[in-house]
Formats: structure tokens, C-alpha cells, sequence
């Protein structure tokens, strides 16, 4: 299996822009976490869905954060208007058995200038 | 309220062993999970704690206490490459900033 899948690697984008990170979770696991890491709040789970159904978004920092995942194999999570503190790596990670055991992605490195 | 609590930085030297200890407090609670980090990587599991007790894998153990709230990773023969942050992540908390490890020469 190839793992999580996440695209792109790295993003550099302006204040204001809309930023759409990807994800494709282990064929098989139920379960798809986003968070985010930055050195002063260390790694936050966003948000987590089971069976492409979101179950708890309230990490989701404010309104302009939305995920979806239409299907099995997809999740993206959007940013909309941009911000210059929304700078910071952002994982997806899935699993077969809820947040006990989860397969994190290489990450996301976003750079909001 | 709910909230986690792990040292920020740890150091040993090679070949000794090392305690990182994690305490929580939390209104719903099913298992206390450990993570390694190395620096430009991505989290990677390294074990859970259900219940009670000690589990081992190979040179790391980890420990709980379900009645103290807590649980610590125990790493033996400390490798150079054992150098990387461990997070303690009980369900539906978020995994914080972890305990920075250097193992020294």
C-alpha cells in the first residue's frame, strides 16, 4: 500500500487566496483525521470523519476552514480567505480502528505570504 | 476541563534509557496512544494502552494508569536515531507539542 497520499508537498500562496490541500487515506480505513502543527501550538486535530461523515469539526479554527470528503478515497480541506498565521504543516492521517492507531500523510508545508 | 501534560524537552545518552511521562485529565477517555516524530517527518504509532499496565514492543514500553490519569513511554537502549518528539494522544484530545528527545553520544 502507498500510504496517505497528500498533495501538494508544499504551497507558498498570498494573503486572501484559497488554498486547497488533498488527501487520500489507506484503501480500507474508515476513518480520516486533518490537523495542523505549528511550533507554538504543537499538532491540533482539526477535524475527523468515519465513513466519509464528519464526526467532530470543533477544532475547525473558524469559518474560514471547510472539509469535505465526498467518497472513501478523498478528503480535501479548504481555506478561504488565506491568512499569513494559517502558515503551518497540516497532516491527514486515517485509520481502521477510530484515533487509536493512525497512518499519517508526509504532510502539507503551507506558506501563506 | 480538559488537559494534557508532557515534559517539553528530554536528554540522555546513548545506550541509557529514558522515562517520558503524560498526565491528562479528560471527560471521555479510551486508551492512551504514543507517537515519534523526527524532525520533517510525519507522526508514526508507536504504541496504546487500553488498560492497566505495561506493553512492550521490541526497546519501548509503554505504561498506564487509568486511576492517576497517566502513562509514560519507557525507551531502553537509546539509539542516536531514537532522537525525535513523542506525543501522548488520549482519544479525543489533541496530541499538543509533544516531548523533545536528544540522545546524545
Amino acid at each position: 500500500d502507498a500510504g496517505v497520499i497528500q498533495s501538494p508537498r508544499h504551497e507558498v500562496t498570498e494573503m486572501g487566496q484559497e488554498v486547497t490541500l488533498r488527501c487520500k487515506p489507506i484503501s480500507g480505513h474508515d476513518y480520516l483525521f486533518w490537523y495542523r502543527q505549528t511550533m507554538m501550538r504543537g499538532l491540533e486535530l482539526l477535524i475527523y470523519f468515519n465513513n466519509n461523515v464528519p464526526i467532530d469539526d470543533s477544532g475547525m479554527p473558524e469559518d474560514r476552514f471547510s472539509a469535505k470528503m465526498p467518497n472513501a478515497s478523498f478528503s480535501t480541506l479548504k481555506i478561504q480567505p488565506s491568512e499569513p498565521r494559517d502558515s503551518a504543516v497540516y497532516f491527514c492521517a486515517s485509520s481502521q480502528q477510530g484515533p487509536t492507531e493512525q497512518f499519517f500523510g508526509p504532510g502539507t508545508r503551507l506558506t501563506v505570504l | 476541563g480538559q488537559s494534557l501534560e508532557q515534559p517539553s524537552e528530554v536528554t540522555a545518552v546513548e545506550g541509557a534509557i529514558v522515562q517520558i511521562n503524560c498526565t491528562y485529565q479528560t471527560s471521555g477517555f479510551y486508551g492512551l496512544s504514543w507517537y515519534q516524530q523526527h524532525d520533517g517527518g510525519a507522526p508514526t504509532f508507536l504504541s496504546y494502552n487500553a488498560l492497566d499496565g505495561l506493553e512492550e514492543t521490541g526497546r519501548f514500553s509503554s505504561f498506564l494508569s487509568r486511576s492517576d490519569s497517566y502513562g509514560y513511554l519507557l525507551l531502553q537502549e537509546l539509539q542516536m536515531k531514537d532522537s525525535a518528539s513523542y506525543f501522548c494522544a488520549p482519544r479525543q484530545l489533541t496530541f499538543g507539542s509533544g516531548t523533545q528527545l536528544t540522545v546524545l553520544p
